[in-house]
């Protein structure tokens, strides 16, 4: 069935970076955006930005501009969201999320299971 | 930006009655395409978000018709006519009228 499979937990120190795929599976890739969105613990959720998987074009929250980067690679329908110089602040959970179903590009309506980062000392 | 505000942020709700949530946004969530993109997602205890309505009013596929959305805009309401253990956890609105696309704080729904 259509789904999103994330990567694993990651732990980072303060000030490194991180790295997080979301592979796609039966569904067209590149016909769908992939979003990012974060949850911090016993948070609610918050849109980091997105991709448009066909031509790599990306759009972010003013609050990541600087420090996420969005990529993908078509030949594994996989996309990828990295973010630099982690803080606490970072700890969250990650999900990709796209709307393989519907038209509008933000009706979600498919989740990554979510990727645990841990930003500590 | 546009602020989203939901209300309550927790829901007793004894089994089998009903239960509302509402969702007000700071400005009107018309889009100048005429629709008004705002949707509820559920999220279970340790599961990843679910999108339930979109465009105010359609439930996706394979929700259950005790859920059902309303409003105009920047006023909406979620409500579940008959809720069920299964119901149990944090509900979100989502606006996508504007950029960047924005979540409620989320309204807790739980079991008395």
């Amino acid at each position: 069935q259509v789904q999103l499979v994330q990567s694993g937990a990651e732990v980072k120190k303060p000030g490194a970076s991180v790295k997080v795929s979301c592979k796609a599976s039966e569904y067209t890739f590149t016909g769908y955006y992939i979003h990012w969105v974060r949850q911090a613990p016993g948070q609610g959720l918050e849109w980091m930005g997105r991709i448009k998987p066909n031509s790599g074009g990306t759009n972010y929250a003013q609050k990541f501009q600087g420090r996420v980067t969005m990529t993908r690679d078509t030949s594994t329908a996989t996309a990828y969201m990295a973010l630099s110089r982690l803080s606490s602040d970072d700890t969250a959970m990650y999900y990709c999320a796209s709307n393989v179903q519907l038209d509008y590009y933000y009706d979600m309506d498919v989740w990554g299971q979510g990727t645990t980062v841990t930003v500590s000392s | 930006d546009i602020v989203m505000t939901q209300t309550p942020l927790s829901s007793p709700v004894t089994l089998g009655q009903p239960a509302s949530i509402s969702c007000r946004s700071s400005q009107s969530l018309v889009h100048s395409d005429g629709n008004t993109y705002l949707s509820w997602l559920q999220q279970r205890p340790g599961q990843p978000p679910r999108l339930l309505i979109y465009k105010i009013s359609n439930r996706f596929s394979g929700v259950p018709d005790r859920f059902s959305g309303s409003g105009a805009g920047t006023d909406f309401t979620l409500k579940i006519s008959r809720v069920e253990a299964e119901d149990v956890g944090v509900y979100y609105c989502m606006q996508a009228t504007q950029f960047p696309p924005l979540f409620g704080q989320g309204t807790k729904l739980e079991i008395k």
